[in-house]
């Protein structure tokens, strides 16, 4: 099965950076990679699909990029409400889908 | 819109059997969707465990899938979660998912809130 590994495992950042989380996958996945934010006590919940569609109602400040092996999801800017945990999944080897162990990202 | 809700015991005791309810609401079941569980140990990340579709066929994570049935009842409008020969492992926050296809990519919305299993005896 495919292997995804996130980097780091948690951050600590200020509102107002520009944060940087990192997925890496054990083989091409080509653009099939989906983040998801969850918050304490509550159901992740999709914010970008195909490695850089941003999901309907998520602000501007999040994208995602990468391709085959390597994606990134940035947070421009980032805000009280953004102070959660990220998790990046596959979609390419269908209907065996494997996430991320997570990066929580913690107020500094 | 479409909205799942998770139910069942919340303890079950070890080598006993783990039995979880989905139930959709605000769509039908069989939708041009399938329907997911994953799990999520205390303090750990997610694990899918299986996945079924409106017609019944079913796909399941080779590492659980000794133990793991996911079957539907769409009269009901629900599908189900049976893990059976549970141990303190099996101990997480289970939720169910609908999958979604769309523009050649598929990903996972939206999610129940979520039902912590916890096996102790």
């Amino acid at each position: 099965d495919i292997q995804m590994t996130q980097s780091p495992s948690s951050l600590s950042a200020s509102v107002g950076d520009r944060v940087t989380i990192t997925c890496r996958a054990s083989q091409s996945i080509s653009s099939y990679l989906n983040w998801y934010q969850q918050k304490p006590g509550k159901a992740p919940k999709i914010m970008i699909y195909a490695a850089s569609t941003l999901q309907s109602g998520v602000p501007s400040r999040f994208s995602g990029s990468g391709s085959g092996t390597d994606f990134t999801l940035t947070i421009s800017s980032l805000q009280p409400e953004d102070f959660a945990t990220y998790y990046c999944q596959q979609s390419y080897s269908i209907p065996q889908w494997t996430f991320g162990q997570g990066t929580k990202v913690e107020i500094k | 819109q479409v909205q799942l809700q998770e139910s069942g015991p919340g303890l079950v005791k070890p080598s006993g059997t783990l039995s979880l309810t989905c139930a959709v609401s605000g769509g039908s079941i069989s939708s041009n969707s399938w329907w997911s569980w994953v799990r999520q140990p205390p303090g750990k990340g997610l694990e899918w465990i299986g996945e079924i579709y409106h017609g019944g066929s079913t796909s399941y994570n080779p590492s659980l899938k000794s133990r793991v049935t996911i079957s539907v009842d769409k009269s009901k409008n629900q599908f189900y979660l049976k893990l059976n020969s549970v141990t303190a492992a099996d101990t997480a926050v289970y939720y169910c998912a609908r999958g979604i296809t769309r523009s050649g990519t598929n990903w996972f919305d939206p999610w129940g809130q979520g039902t912590l299993v916890t096996v102790s005896s």
